[in-house]
């Protein structure tokens, strides 16, 4: 079975410039996530998406964070425009979601620099 | 507001001795637990999980014991190997909520 797969893996891009992340969720995963992680912390959850529709982004800064999930598959999380403070691993996962207690599988992450 | 605690930033455990860790949450509503692994540049992966009708779940090495009564749960690794020397997440979330909150981790050091 294919894993949560993210692209890219490395990005570097100065202050005020804008960046996406894509991710493919494992097939049939009802229940999308982004989670940042911050150097030295846990991940936080940034936005949780069941089939195509926004469950929770209560954490996610909406003036410049945005992520959609066209068709209920894949989805991508942009940042425009981007801080400093915004360098972070950004970890997608998802999980079968449907309200039953169940694990959620990571991708590998992209890893932001802003500079 | 940390709903889900690792209050030992680091471990450093013998190898073939017993790694503890451990994880508290102030949310009463947690019902599901879940541990997972993290070695550098690689996502967490899941290792074991426990639902709050049990107190205990085991898987070949790994144990997770779960205290309700007192918020805190913890993940024994015995023996622990070298292999087991990453960064541990614990990670709580409540039924129909599929919401998982992650604490800030626990490095493991298993030494030779």
């Amino acid at each position: 079975e294919a894993g949560v797969a993210q692209s890219p893996r490395y990005k570097i891009i100065e202050k005020r410039q804008s960046v996406a992340f894509w991710c493919n969720p494992i097939s049939g995963h009802a229940t999308l996530y982004w989670y940042q992680q911050i150097l030295g912390q846990g991940p936080k959850l940034l936005i949780q998406f069941q089939n195509n529709g926004v469950v929770d982004d209560s954490q996610l800064p909406k003036d410049r964070f945005s992520a959609e999930r066209l068709k209920g598959v894949d989805s991508t999380l942009k940042i425009q425009p981007a801080k400093l403070e915004d360098s972070a691993v950004y970890l997608c996962a998802s999980s079968l979601g449907r309200r039953i207690n169940t694990e959620a599988f990571f991708g590998q992450g992209t890893r932001l620099t802003v500079v | 507001d940390q709903q889900v605690k690792q209050n030992s930033p680091s471990l450093s455990v013998q190898e073939g001795r017993i790694s503890i860790l451990n994880c508290d949450y102030t949310n009463s509503m947690f019902d599901y637990f879940l541990w997972y692994k993290k070695y550098p540049a690689e996502g967490p992966t899941f290792l074991i999980s426990i639902s709050s009708i049990k107190d205990k779940n085991e898987d070949g090495r790994f144990t997770v014991f779960l205290n309700k009564s007192a918020k805190h749960l913890s993940l024994h690794i015995v023996p622990s190997q070298p292999g087991d020397s990453a960064v541990y997440f614990c990670a709580a979330s409540a039924l129909g909520d599929d919401k998982i909150i992650f604490g800030k981790g626990t490095r493991l050091h298993i030494l030779p």
